[in-house]
């Protein structure tokens, strides 16, 4: 298995512009999240999915979009880039529901928006 | 609304030292996980340990051990013998049960150093 995958490992982007980043898992897990990692701020939950067609904000959604078609993809759209946007971005995954269930992480997106 | 504070950023030891990272969590239920994850300078993040509401047990792994508290809500980490691979930052997470999303919340993390 591949665990959970992300593309692309790093991005510069200008201000105003879009992209997706990208997240996939081959584990059959139902709940899918996205983090941002700032320095001195933790792991922050920005948008997350407790299965395929659902999804819901967490503490910091503005600025992005996720949707959730299939069990195995969950991307991240940053509608129009901010510099407040650079950060290290993660995507996790756990299998089913329960509060027991660990995050299992991707290797992270590294963003710069000038 | 859950909440965990790692209120030390960084903590500077020398190799062989025992360290202790704190961890202190708030939260309305009575069933609830704890977790600590580790993310090395490599960046990736790996789960170390998952602890319950109902089981106050110590847990020791090697130079790892774990100590849970529900009277002062802490689940603080200690390493024994710390070695320069201990050297990452680690964070305590909180999962409620009934009525949650079941997404963790992470605190801010702890940065270990560890001198040769």
């Amino acid at each position: 298995n591949a665990g959970v995958t992300q593309t692309p490992k790093f991005q510069v982007l200008k201000t105003g512009q879009s992209m997706t980043l990208q997240c996939a898992q081959d584990m059959n897990h139902e709940y899918m999240s996205w983090y941002r990692q700032d320095p001195g701020m933790g792991l922050r939950l920005i948008h997350y999915s407790v299965g395929a067609g659902i999804t819901d904000q967490g503490e910091v959604p503005n600025g992005y979009n996720v949707s959730r078609s299939t069990t195995e993809d969950f991307p991240l759209r940053l509608l129009s880039a901010a510099p407040s946007q650079t950060s290290v971005y993660f995507c996790a995954s756990s299998q089913g529901q329960g509060a027991y269930n660990e995050q299992f992480f991707g290797p992270g997106t590294r963003l710069t928006v000038l | 609304a859950q909440k965990v504070t790692q209120a030390q950023t960084e903590i500077s030891v020398v190799e062989k030292e025992d360290v202790t990272l704190d961890c202190v969590y708030e939260t309305r239920d009575t069933t609830y996980y704890l977790f600590w994850y580790k993310q090395p300078p490599s960046g990736e993040l790996v789960f170390l340990i998952r602890r319950n509401s109902f089981d106050e047990q110590n847990e020791i792994s090697g130079r790892y051990s774990w100590n849970f508290q529900k009277s002062t809500s802490s689940f603080n980490f200690t390493i024994t013998a710390s070695q320069v691979v201990d050297s990452a930052v680690y964070f305590c997470a909180l999962s409620d049960a009934p009525g949650g999303s079941y997404i963790p919340t992470f605190g801010r993390g702890t940065s270990l150093i560890v001198h040769p």
